[in-house]
């Protein structure tokens, strides 16, 4: 199976930081890379798929990048209401569909 | 508008079952692949179960495989997963999930439900 890693598990940021979240595979996954949002309480929300695909209605702060086994989510300038837990998930060799451990942003 | 409700979840005791039921409007059910994805209290996503479009086939994590089975009513847009032999370690909130893409399985999901708690304990 796939392992995917996240880090940092968790950040602190302020309003208008610029936030990268890092995710590796365990092996290659091309570009089947995508990433999620969820806020407490809430359902999580695709922001990126294959990689670099940013999801219809998503701020175009939210940016996604990489390829083999090493990704990157960035916002560009970090809002109130971007602070949540962000998850990747691989979609290369499946079953099993795995997803990283997760990264809180939380507010500094 | 597309929506997803889930159903069915409640405290059942060890070795005890449950059918989780999600309810599916706002778009061509039989069309697409669906998936459930379960998150312990505290902890991270983890993928339960998905079924094809027309429902012949159905995968399964380790972890659940032998106890659970997915299935779909498409006359009725909706969504099964009956829960068997649970244990403590099945106690999460499971949310459905819609393939992004249609003739697609375990790609990614572009809308969510809101979620169902089950709860494993005596």
């Amino acid at each position: 199976d796939i392992q995917m890693t996240q880090s940092p598990s968790s950040l602190s940021a302020s309003v208008g930081d610029r936030v990268t979240i890092n995710c590796r595979a365990s092996q290659s996954i091309s570009s089947h890379l995508n990433w999620y949002q969820q806020k407490p309480g809430k359902a999580p929300k695709l922001l990126i798929y294959a990689a670099s695909s940013l999801q219809s209605g998503v701020p175009l702060r939210f940016s996604g990048s990489g390829s083999g086994t090493d990704f990157t989510l960035t916002i560009s300038s970090l809002q109130p209401e971007d602070f949540a837990t962000y998850y990747c998930q691989q979609s290369y060799t499946t079953p099993p569909l795995t997803f990283g451990g997760g990264t809180k942003v939380e507010i500094k | 508008e597309v929506q997803l409700l889930e159903s069915g979840g409640g405290l059942v005791q060890p070795g005890g079952s449950l059918r989780l039921s999600c309810a599916a409007s706002g778009f061509s059910f039989s069309r697409y692949a669906m998936t459930w994805v379960r998150q312990a209290p505290g902890k991270g996503l983890e993928w339960v179960s998905t079924i094809s479009d027309g429902g012949g086939r159905t995968f399964y994590a380790d972890s659940v495989k032998g106890r659970f089975t997915i299935s779909r009513d498409n006359s009725k847009s909706t969504l099964f997963l009956q829960m068997n032999s649970l244990r403590g370690e099945d106690t999460a909130v499971y949310y459905c999930a819609k393939e992004a893409l249609r003739e697609q399985e375990l790609a990614y999901f572009d809308f969510w439900g809101q979620g169902t708690l089950v709860s494993v304990s005596s």
